[in-house]
């Protein structure tokens, strides 16, 4: 079946520090990639939607400013936290798609300290 | 606005007995509906899926039931084993590769032996 990588699995870091994860698509080429944001017991909160060579669209109430989308390729695309604090602190999936279905990375989790 | 809503929030069920979910949707322009399966630190796991052109459909021990009239359908896991114990999320999208997907909140499942 499709695989998506994605890197690095678990990455703590200082507060103030900005922090890249990349998804990759290993089988397939996306024409669309998904970053999504996950609580403890919660479901999937979508941040993003991003077209190889296209702004990212944001969900309403995500700082586009603060989680830097880029899609560069039909096989990756990274999602920068910049100046990370522990309120960012969470478990990061991204997904890829070309039609269907979507097809999810194991996800990073990220700590802030 | 929640587009899927899923129930129940968390099941307990003993070995080999039925476990069952559900999820219902407004969106009538809805037409793929998947069922992802969760373990704790991974991403989600695409487990079955289907079209609203078919009411019914089987893998192994997972079934989708589909009922596009009341736009309710529900994820039947037979002969429950401890091994199925996750958290699985309904999800409903529109078909096209750019169109996000609908999460349901989860629900827990627990299979005691």
């Amino acid at each position: 079946g499709a695989v998506v990588s994605q890197h690095p699995s678990w990455v703590i870091c200082k507060s103030g520090t900005s922090v890249k994860i990349e998804c990759r698509s290993l089988d397939f080429q996306a024409t669309t990639m998904f970053w999504y944001r996950q609580f403890p017991k919660q479901s999937l909160m979508l941040m993003a939607t991003s077209n190889e060579g296209s702004k990212a669209t944001y969900e309403q109430g995500v700082e586009k400013d603060k989680f830097l989308i880029n899609h560069a390729s039909l096989t990756l695309s990274t999602l920068t936290v910049t100046s990370a604090h522990p309120e960012d602190s969470s478990f990061y999936i991204c997904s890829a798609r070309r039609g269907e279905p979507q097809h999810f990375g194991d996800g990073t989790r990220l700590s802030i300290l | 606005q929640q587009q899927v809503k899923q129930s129940p929030q968390s099941l307990i069920v003993q070995k080999g007995g039925i476990s069952i979910i559900n999820c219902a949707y407004e969106n009538t322009a809805f037409d793929y509906f998947p069922w992802y399966q969760q373990f704790p630190g991974k991403g989600p796991a695409l487990l079955i899926a289907i079209r609203p052109d078919v009411s019914e459909k089987k893998e192994g021990r997972f079934t989708i039931s589909f009922n596009k009239s009341a736009k309710q359908f529900s994820l039947h896991i037979m002969d429950s084993q401890p091994g199925d114990s996750a958290t699985y999320f309904c999800a409903a999208s529109m078909l096209g590769a750019g169109n996000q997907f609908y999460f349901g909140t989860g629900t827990s499942l627990t299979v005691i032996p």
